[in-house]
C-alpha cells in the first residue's frame, strides 16, 4: 500500500539553528512529492514539490528539499530557522501510476525557542 | 480571487443535529476534496469529487455526506452529529486534469465541536 511516513512528531530547534524534517514514502512508481505549511489556525499552504529533474528543489520562506530515490525519502531543510516557521509540516505523495488522490504524512510539529 | 472558503469558521452542534459545511472555490478546478484534522492524526480524506455532480467515499466517509452541484461548490453534511465528528474540516482543490501532480489549494478551515 502507497505511504508516507513523517517520523518525527515534534521536533524543536533554537531559533537561527538549521532544520532537517524527514518524510519517506513507499509507492510502486517513482511519486510526485510535495511539503506543505499549516500556521496556527489557517488551512494548508504549499512549499515546494517535486515532479522529476533536478532532485533538489526551493520552495518559498527560503526552504529547499532533497529527493533520494535510493532512500525513498524526501526531507525538507532551511539553513537557518526563524521564530515565525514554528508551525505544522505535512509531506504528501501521489503518483500518475494509481490514484490521483494524495497521501499525507501525520505532520511534524516544529517548535523553535528564541 | 478569493481561493478556497469555508462557511462556517467555527460551529458548536449537540449530539443528534444536523449542519452542512459549504466549500467555495473561485479557481475553475475541477477536483476538491474534504479532509477533518485530529490532534496525531493528520488529515484523513472523507469525501471528494472529480467534477460537478460525482462524488466518491475516501479514507473515513462514515457519518458523512457531499454533494457537488456546482463546479464552484462541495458541501459536507453531517445529519446526526456524533462527538467523535468535533474536529477540524479543510476543504481543498485542485487543477483539472492534471491533479495528480498539481498541488491542493486549502481553505482555512471549519472548527466544529459537538456536545
Amino acid at each position: 500500500a502507497q505511504s508516507v511516513t513523517q517520523p518525527d512528531i515534534h521536533i524543536t530547534v533554537s531559533e537561527g539553528a538549521s532544520l532537517e524534517l524527514r518524510c519517506n514514502y513507499s509507492y510502486g512508481a517513482t511519486p510526485y512529492l510535495f511539503w506543505y505549511v499549516q500556521s496556527p489556525g489557517q488551512g494548508l499552504q504549499l512549499l515546494l514539490k517535486y515532479f522529476s529533474g533536478d532532485t533538489l528543489v526551493q520552495g518559498i520562506k527560503g526552504f529547499e528539499a532533497e529527493f533520494k530515490r535510493s532512500q525513498s525519502s524526501f526531507n525538507l531543510r532551511k539553513p537557518s530557522v526563524h521564530w515565525s516557521d514554528a508551525a505544522e509540516y505535512f509531506c504528501a505523495a501521489t503518483t500518475s501510476g494509481g490514484s490521483y488522490i494524495p497521501t499525507f504524512g501525520r505532520g511534524t510539529s516544529l517548535i523553535v525557542h528564541p | 480571487n478569493a481561493g478556497v472558503t469555508q462557511t462556517p469558521k467555527f460551529r458548536v452542534l449537540k449530539t443528534g443535529q444536523s449542519m452542512t459545511l459549504l466549500c467555495a472555490q473561485d479557481m475553475n478546478h475541477e477536483y476538491m476534496y474534504w479532509y477533518r484534522q485530529d490532534p496525531g492524526m493528520g488529515l484523513r480524506l472523507i469525501h471528494y469529487s472529480v467534477g460537478e455532480g460525482t462524488t466518491a467515499k475516501g479514507e473515513v466517509p462514515d457519518g458523512y455526506n457531499v454533494s457537488r452541484l456546482k463546479k464552484q461548490n462541495f458541501l459536507l453534511g453531517l445529519e446526526s452529529a456524533a462527538p467523535s465528528q468535533t474536529s477540524v474540516y479543510f476543504c481543498a482543490s485542485s487543477y483539472p486534469e492534471r491533479s495528480y501532480y498539481n498541488e491542493q489549494f486549502f481553505g482555512p478551515g471549519t472548527r466544529l465541536t459537538v456536545l
